[in-house]
């Protein structure tokens, strides 16, 4: 049964820094990983999807890398901005028909002005 | 209207009542899927439609009934409610590969902040 840990639960840091989430998911027979930000209150806005055969994506300051045989994926973000402060979910889909995507709890990140 | 849309986006009923929960994409996808999103807890996948057939019911109760009358639409009926049931519900739509269960990119509308009294 795959399942998908987001450690930490909470970040803060200063505006202007570089930081990295973190995604582990279990079961390495993965059709995509998905991240995703979270404003209170509001739906999800897509960020980056990465296939199984990719190792990494990029939009603007933003990095996911993907290490199926390690279980980890990575969301880097370069010079932070207040306006980053949200929550960040990734979302794994299995490469059979029956498996479900699944969700981790996701990670709070506030960037201090 | 661009991407995917949901109404209303407040909604409070008590446990007789009977209200229905719509989503609209306008991204020309084949798949659309109901989400549950309480407090502290993982989002939690309810419903799966591909092709407006049901692909995937995880085990939720009765008294949520989805319904897909086409590729755009997607409605969740309920009725006798309870108060653990207060969540956010979220609609989300893909391109799926055909009767293969694999999808791309998932895009989410702004849910629905549902309170049961």
């Amino acid at each position: 049964k795959q399942e998908v840990t987001q450690i930490p639960a909470a970040l803060s840091v200063p505006e202007g820094e570089n930081l990295v989430l973190n995604c582990s998911f279990t079961d390495s027979a993965i059709y995509n990983l998905q991240w995703f930000r979270q404003d209170p209150g509001k739906g999800l806005t897509s960020l980056l999807l990465i296939q199984s055969s990719q190792r990494e994506q990029t939009s603007g300051r933003l990095n996911a890398s993907l290490d199926k045989s390690s279980g980890r994926s990575t969301l880097y973000i370069a010079a932070s901005q207040p306006g980053d402060s949200a929550t960040y979910l990734c979302a794994v889909k299995g490469y059979s028909s029956a498996s479900k995507i699944i969700f981790g709890s996701g990670t709070r990140l506030s960037i201090r002005p | 209207e661009t991407g995917v849309t949901q109404t209303p986006r407040h909604l409070v009923m008590g446990m007789t009542n009977k209200k229905s929960l719509k989503c609209e994409q306008h991204l020309g996808h084949n798949a659309m899927y109901w989400y549950k999103q309480s407090a502290k807890k993982p989002l939690e996948l309810m419903f799966v439609y591909s092709l407006e057939e049901r692909v995937e019911n995880n085990s939720v109760p009765s008294r949520f009934s989805p319904e897909c009358p086409n590729s755009s639409h997607l409605f969740l009926h309920l009725h006798t409610l309870q108060p653990e049931d207060s969540a956010l519900y979220l609609c989300a739509s893909s391109q799926d590969l055909p009767r293969t269960g694999l999808h791309n990119e998932q895009f989410f509308g702004p849910g629905t902040r549902l309170t049961v009294l």
